[in-house]
């Protein structure tokens, strides 16, 4: 159990498209899920917490303008990138938590954005 | 800024030995967990361990926990190739809490 499916596992865009990523918690219902950017070799950085029926909260730096985060029902949040740029290309990865507080996260496979 | 800093950076090591991670953290925390990464892909749950626990056991895995010295290590006994992943350390509750994420130990387990 606890499946946290993260779809599309890689994409190639132009730059100034627009790119949607979907996250979504297979078989529990998750009011919490957490965007993060990961660059080669690095940690998790978070960028944004969704929360279910209301906005999300970013972390400080991050423009909320850029990176549209919806969380419009318990098993989905997406993340769209807007206007990207080159510089946008990384690796995203999502995650829900299954269960209350003190419960492990469960993560996507990620998602790898390339900007040409 | 992260909370967890793992060290080392980087391990290699023969199949058949133990691997130990360690893992330092600058607030009060509540729990402590490791998570797995392969390469370019999501990260794996490994082990959770509460603030009120010192050592923690599964299968080839122990993680200990020392709140006084805000440090935690992952030890990976008799490692096998197939160990060789990235693996992190995070702090901080989940259910609508933030997890923030070490900067991570790369282990290379050589057959």
């Amino acid at each position: 159990g606890a499946v946290v499916s993260q779809h599309p596992s890689w994409v190639i865009c132009k730059s100034g498209t627009s790119v949607k990523i979907e996250c979504r918690s297979l078989d529990f219902q998750a009011t919490t899920m957490f965007w993060y950017r990961q660059f080669p070799k690095q940690s998790l950085m978070l960028m944004a917490t969704s929360n279910e029926g209301s906005k999300a909260t970013y972390e400080q730096g991050v423009e909320k303008d850029k990176f549209l985060i919806n969380h419009a029902s318990l098993t989905l949040s997406t993340l769209t990138v807007t206007s990207a740029h080159p510089e946008d290309s990384s690796f995203y990865i999502c995650s829900a938590s299954f269960g209350g507080q003190g419960s492990p996260l469960h993560f996507g496979n990620g998602t790898r954005l390339t900007v040409t | 800024s992260q909370q967890g800093e793992e060290d080392p950076q980087a391990l290699s090591i023969q199949e058949g030995e133990n691997a130990t991670m360690n893992c330092s953290y600058k607030t009060s925390i509540n729990n402590l967990q490791w998570y797995r990464q392969n390469s370019g892909r999501g990260l794996v749950h490994l082990i959770l361990i509460r603030s009120n626990e010192r050592e923690k056991h599964s299968g080839r895995l122990r993680v200990t926990l020392d709140t006084s010295k805000k440090s935690s290590s992952l030890l990976i006994t008799a490692s096998r190739a197939a160990d060789t992943a990235s693996y992190f350390c995070a702090t901080g509750g989940t259910g609508g809490f933030k997890t923030i994420f070490g900067a991570g130990t790369r282990l290379f387990v050589k057959a």
